[in-house]
């Protein structure tokens, strides 16, 4: 079975700060891997995926993540956030078979302070 | 606008009361899927559908109905809620079966007292 686990449920961190959010799967099977954003009061929005190719993927408002196969992670990394970066965020990898569920973590709770 | 709608957003209701939240999405897609968010515990799948009249039960389906008459449409019916299905409710939509991007509504809180 495929499992996700975001080892931090809350993460503060001042403006402009970099700041890491992180995630590990667990998967006999080759994964797809997916970073969602939850802003106060909304929907899930997806933030970035990997699929295949290059390991680092990056989002249009500068979010990052690597896909290290080895460690089994997909850890979510910015360089300096904003106070709007204050959000909830996700990690999930799809699920086995062609239901294509997606598994997702508990969350991490990102609060950027001024 | 693409975009999956949920109604109601908020729902305060009582122990065994029928409900039924419905999701609805214009952009013809063919998997749609319900999840419930709890604190701590992320989002749990309830039910999916591959395509029209193509249900499935996801991890958590105990106590929940769902149908797939139309394409577009996609409720969940709750015959007789319990508080433990207090919650908040995400239905979502995907173009095709296979893997690739989930598309969110806004989501339905739900209170069960």
């Amino acid at each position: 079975a495929q499992s996700v686990t975001q080892l931090d449920s809350q993460v503060p961190v001042f403006e402009e700060a970099p700041v890491e959010l992180r995630c590990n799967y667990s998967s006999s099977v080759s994964v797809y891997l997916f970073w969602y954003v939850q802003y106060p009061n909304q929907g899930l929005q997806l933030l970035l995926k990997y699929l295949s190719g290059s390991t680092l993927v990056e989002s249009i408002n500068g979010f990052e993540a690597e896909f290290n196969k080895s460690q089994t992670s997909f850890h979510l990394r910015k360089p300096s956030v904003h106070i709007s970066d204050t959000a909830e965020y996700f990690c999930a990898v799809s699920g086995s078979g062609n239901t294509g569920k997606l598994i997702f973590g508990q969350g991490t709770t990102l609060q950027v302070k001024p | 606008e693409a975009q999956v709608t949920q109604n109601p957003r908020y729902l305060i209701t009582v122990t065994g009361k029928k409900l039924t939240v419905t999701c609805s999405q214009n952009m013809n897609h063919e998997y749609m899927s319900w999840y419930r968010q709890d604190p701590g515990l992320g989002l749990r799948q309830i039910y999916y559908s591959m395509n029209v009249e193509v249900t499935d039960k996801g991890d958590v389906p105990e106590g929940y109905k769902v149908s797939r008459k139309e394409k577009r449409n996609f409720p969940l019916i709750l015959e007789s809620p319990s508080p433990n299905q207090t919650s908040l409710y995400f239905c979502a939509s995907r173009l095709g079966t296979g893997v690739g991007e989930l598309f969110f509504g806004e989501g339905s809180r739900l209170t069960v007292l």
